[in-house]
């Protein structure tokens, strides 16, 4: 399962608080990704990272930024949570011919 | 119109049946996944496909790069087999472009 850890699992929270999410691996993999999963839409894709300090945007990236400073950690922030924020995040990670993913991250922005 | 197109959306069978769930995608691409999700759980890999066809026990994965087809087979379906299948296609590097999965139901 390439180590991969995420917390926390389970948040709640008040629209305009800041939030972060960690998603943690323990096999120094070099491409994270963050994705967003929503009924009707899939999973979408809101950053990634090529590699400590390097990362891009996604599809969804409006309204998170990220950031990574370890090999080991890829951090998600919502730097003012919105309702629409609502959803479950998904850290993964790809390595040649295979993908990890996560557990999940439930949050809801009230 | 969506790059990866999964059929059908859902799919209700009894146990033992055939299972087949198809997905058509829309760009090139390097690769494509089959990626299984149970309900409240997480995703985990099934498949990575660039030719021709793999089986892993009662899964079978063909894709049809010419058509930019593939196909998810399972035998002898079993209620444990009762999750979402999710199809992903690479079309660059490192970055996937998901289906919207096929929820599966294998009723005993």
């Amino acid at each position: 399962d390439a180590g991969i850890t995420q917390s926390p699992r389970h948040k709640v929270t008040e629209t305009g608080t800041p939030v972060t999410l960690r998603c943690h691996q323990t096999e120094n993999h070099r491409y994270m990704y963050w994705y967003r999963q929503d009924p009707g839409h899939g999973l979408r894709l809101i950053h990634y990272s090529y590699g400590v300090k390097d990362t891009d945007k996604g599809e969804v990236s409006d309204g998170y930024s990220v950031s990574r400073s370890k090999t080991e950690d890829f951090l998600l922030t919502l730097e003012s949570a919105t309702s629409s924020q609502t959803s479950v995040y998904f850290c993964a990670i790809s390595v040649p011919g295979e993908l990890f993913f996560g557990e999940g991250s439930r949050l809801t922005v009230l | 119109k969506n790059e990866v197109e999964q059929s059908p959306q859902n799919l209700t069978a009894q146990e033992g049946e055939f299972i087949t769930i198809n997905c058509s995608y829309s760009v090139g691409i390097s690769a494509l996944h089959w990626l299984q999700q149970h309900p409240g759980g997480g995703i985990v890999s099934l498949f990575m496909l660039s030719s021709g066809k793999k089986k892993h026990g009662r899964l079978i994965a063909t894709i049809n790069i010419q058509e930019k087809h593939s196909s998810l087979h399972i035998t002898a379906s079993h209620p444990r087999d009762s999750a979402v299948y999710i199809c992903a296609v690479m079309p660059g590097a490192q970055k996937l472009v998901f289906g919207q999965g096929t929820r599966l139901t294998i009723n005993p």
